[in-house]
């Protein structure tokens, strides 16, 4: 069964340095997602991706996050400099079309600032 | 904006019922999906309801009622590996389908 992955699982990092994280989607779906759990709370939508855009944001993505899909088939996300705050689980999705479907989750990467 | 509530922890019994709800306050709702998430691992889909009325699959079931902003999730027959964390989302119309989660049930399975 076609599933998304995620690299790394498992990513250290001090404050203020870059971090990219990376996400293969499901090959015949069409929008993604980056979500974010910080430890103990709930989870949190970051970015939709759709036509090689960004289609929508919360108000968490700033400006110190980026995202795209350079090659195709990788999904990245981008934290130019790294805060504590940062630290948490991130979750890859994705989903085939624009209408209600469940959506596909990653493994995730733990994120962990120093 | 959006808004969900469910509560934040639920006890029950291995063979038992255990039934999960879920209030949300949302313009243009375009459905509601329950997901479990055991401790550091990603969510997996349950369940989806977009009309109102129950969608029975296997040992779960959703339901529905759109008028009421209301869900609730039904585990039959629990058992032990039910134990993990049980996140309503809902998604708007409008929107890129992103899913907006409430904050989760943390449900635990005595024996």
């Amino acid at each position: 069964e076609p599933e998304v992955t995620q690299t790394p699982s498992h990513q250290v990092t001090q404050m203020g340095q870059e971090v990219i994280l990376r996400c293969v989607p499901i090959s015949n779906h069409l929008y993604f997602y980056w979500y974010r759990q910080i430890l103990g709370q709930k989870v949190e939508f970051l970015v939709s991706f759709y036509n090689n855009e960004i289609s929508e944001k919360s108000e968490i993505f700033d400006d110190q996050f980026s995202v795209e899909r350079p090659d195709g088939s990788n999904f990245t996300l981008k934290i130019r400099s790294t805060k504590l705050e940062d630290s948490a689980m991130y979750f890859c999705a994705s989903i085939p079309s624009r209408a209600p479907h469940e959506q596909f989750f990653g493994p995730g990467t733990r994120l962990t600032v120093l | 904006g959006q808004n969900i509530d469910q509560p934040t922890e639920m006890t029950a019994t291995e063979g038992a019922i255990v039934q999960i709800n879920c209030t949300y306050q949302t313009s243009g709702f375009n459905g509601l999906f329950w997901y479990q998430q055991h401790a550091g691992e990603a969510p997996t889909f349950l369940s989806y309801n977009v009309l109102d009325g129950l969608e029975e699959k296997g040992r779960f079931s959703s339901f529905l009622s759109r008028s009421k902003g209301y869900s609730y999730l039904l585990l039959k027959e629990l058992q032990m590996k039910d134990s993990a964390s049980y996140l309503c989302a809902v998604t708007s119309s409008g929107s890129a389908r992103q899913l907006t989660f409430g904050s989760g049930t943390q449900l635990t399975v005595l024996p």
